[in-house]
């Protein structure tokens, strides 16, 4: 069964310090692949998707994440965080013969001043 | 564009009411809307789906008769919390898709709607 595993539950970064985000999935076929973020009470904002092609891919607010196939892995980068990007984020995949997302547990990014 | 929203953003109720979750596509068309539950400090549990016109399709362990869903229109899908009991407490997303059946078609979430039973 396909699953999303984000190992850092919390991850404190300075603000103006770069950030990157864990994400490994397990799927058998060519992944599809999502980074969302939520912020306190809201629901979730795309900032990213992978289907295919460049495996570096630009989201918005300046993130975004590179597909390595050999580690099953989808990281979010960015290379100098605001103090407004503090918020859950979440990583997920879109599981094999249907449309359903599978969600990792999330990462909540706490940022100092 | 592409925009979910819901209503209520809040609602707190007495245990054994019943209670509608309203989600709407502002700006498209949603073929396929789905529902999520989220516990405090987890992840977003798939609940149903829904297609406009047809039954919701249920995800395991979930009940359908507690849980009723109703997607009337292209824009509209509603969840109603039946009998509603403390343990029916969390937030409830839905996410809006344009196709909803490949796995190409992006999801758009809603901003959410935190129930809160008494």
């Amino acid at each position: 069964a396909q699953s999303v595993t984000q190992p850092d539950i919390h991850i404190t970064v300075s603000e103006g310090a770069s950030l990157e985000l864990r994400c490994n999935y397990s799927y058998g076929a060519t992944p599809y692949l999502f980074w969302y973020v939520q912020s306190p009470g809201q629901g979730l904002q795309l900032l990213l998707k992978y289907f295919s092609g460049d495996t570096l891919v630009q989201g918005i607010k300046g993130f975004e994440a590179e597909f390595k196939r050999s580690q099953s892995s989808f990281n979010l980068r960015k290379p100098s965080v605001h103090w407004s990007d503090a918020a859950e984020y979440f990583c997920a995949v879109v599981s094999s013969g249907t449309y359903k997302y599978i969600f990792g547990t999330g990462t909540r990014l706490k940022v100092l001043a | 564009g592409a925009v979910v929203s819901q209503h209520p953003s809040r609602v707190i109720c007495k245990s054994g009411t019943s209670v509608k979750i309203e989600c709407r596509s502002l700006d498209f068309q949603a073929t396929t809307m789905f529902w999520y539950r989220q516990f405090p400090k987890q992840s977003l549990m798939l609940m149903a789906t829904s297609n406009e016109g047809s039954k919701a399709t249920y995800e395991q362990g979930v009940e359908k008769d507690k849980f009723l869903i109703n997607h009337a229109s292209l824009t509209l899908s509603t969840l109603t919390v039946t009998s509603a009991h403390p343990e029916d407490s969390s937030f409830y997303i839905c996410s809006a898709s344009p196709g909803g059946h490949t796995r190409t078609d992006t999801q758009y979430f809603g901003p959410g709607t935190r129930l809160t039973v008494l």
